[in-house]
């Protein structure tokens, strides 16, 4: 299936770091969303975006819906153990509501 | 709120037997939930779309006799993977969305997923 190419895939980081991520797609979407998995566990959503430009703070996290409606960004300041885990966005296109899941970011944070 | 449970959290079975994974919105009423399923270290791949009364529709490649799914009210799903083969052992999760409330703009939530192991 389609999926949508997230980067980067991995990313080890010293604690009070700041990330960056980023997800992109040859297809437009009319939401976003960024959700994080941890081991053995489902996705929890994070921040959702609704239209294009829209920057959104959750906490820590900050999550810009593209211009083009093609990419997401999702920021994470000053990170700390607990943000380890599986970063996935998720493009949403009208009508439908089937979820297109990026290939995930896995990040591992440095104590 | 919006809250979607599944269960069980895992289960083994012998091949050829079948299992029945349920997905279950606590919290509100979901005319609509979706079942993926996850390799190690992989995305979530859609399998398919599951309807409150009616069929599910199911993604390419996926077989629908194979992964029965039932939507028999608003607030129950259920994956049966019928005659299991070690194959198909992976990590199944569904999730839902409320469309007059958490979900009202698309967002879903998910189940905390079935680790499904044949041997």
């Amino acid at each position: 299936g389609q999926q949508l190419n997230q980067s980067p895939q991995s990313m080890f980081i010293q604690e009070g770091e700041d990330v960056s991520m980023n997800c992109t797609s040859s297809s437009i979407f009319n939401t976003w969303l960024w959700y994080k998995q941890d081991p053995g566990e489902g996705p929890v959503l994070l921040i959702a975006l609704y239209k294009a430009g829209e920057l959104t703070s959750n906490g820590r996290l900050t999550a810009q819906f593209g211009i083009t409606r093609k990419d997401s960004f999702l920021n994470i300041s000053a990170s700390i153990p607990s943000d380890v885990g599986i970063y996935f966005c998720a493009g949403l296109t009208s009508g439908t509501y089937k979820y297109i899941f990026g290939t995930g970011t896995r990040l591992k944070v440095l104590a | 709120g919006a809250v979607v449970s599944q269960h069980p959290s895992w289960v083994i079975c012998k091949s050829g037997t079948s299992v029945k994974i349920e997905c279950r919105s606590l919290d509100f009423q979901a005319t609509t939930m979706f079942w993926y399923r996850q390799f190690p270290k992989q995305s979530l791949m859609l399998m398919a779309t599951s309807n409150e009364g009616s069929k599910a529709t199911y993604e390419q490649g996926v077989e629908k006799d194979k992964f029965l799914i039932n939507h028999a009210s608003l607030t129950l799903s259920t994956l049966t993977v019928t005659s299991a083969h070690p194959e198909d052992s992976s990590f199944y999760i569904c999730s839902a969305r409320d469309p007059l409330g958490w979900g009202a703009k698309g967002e879903a939530f998910f189940g905390q997923g079935t680790r499904l192991t044949v041997v």
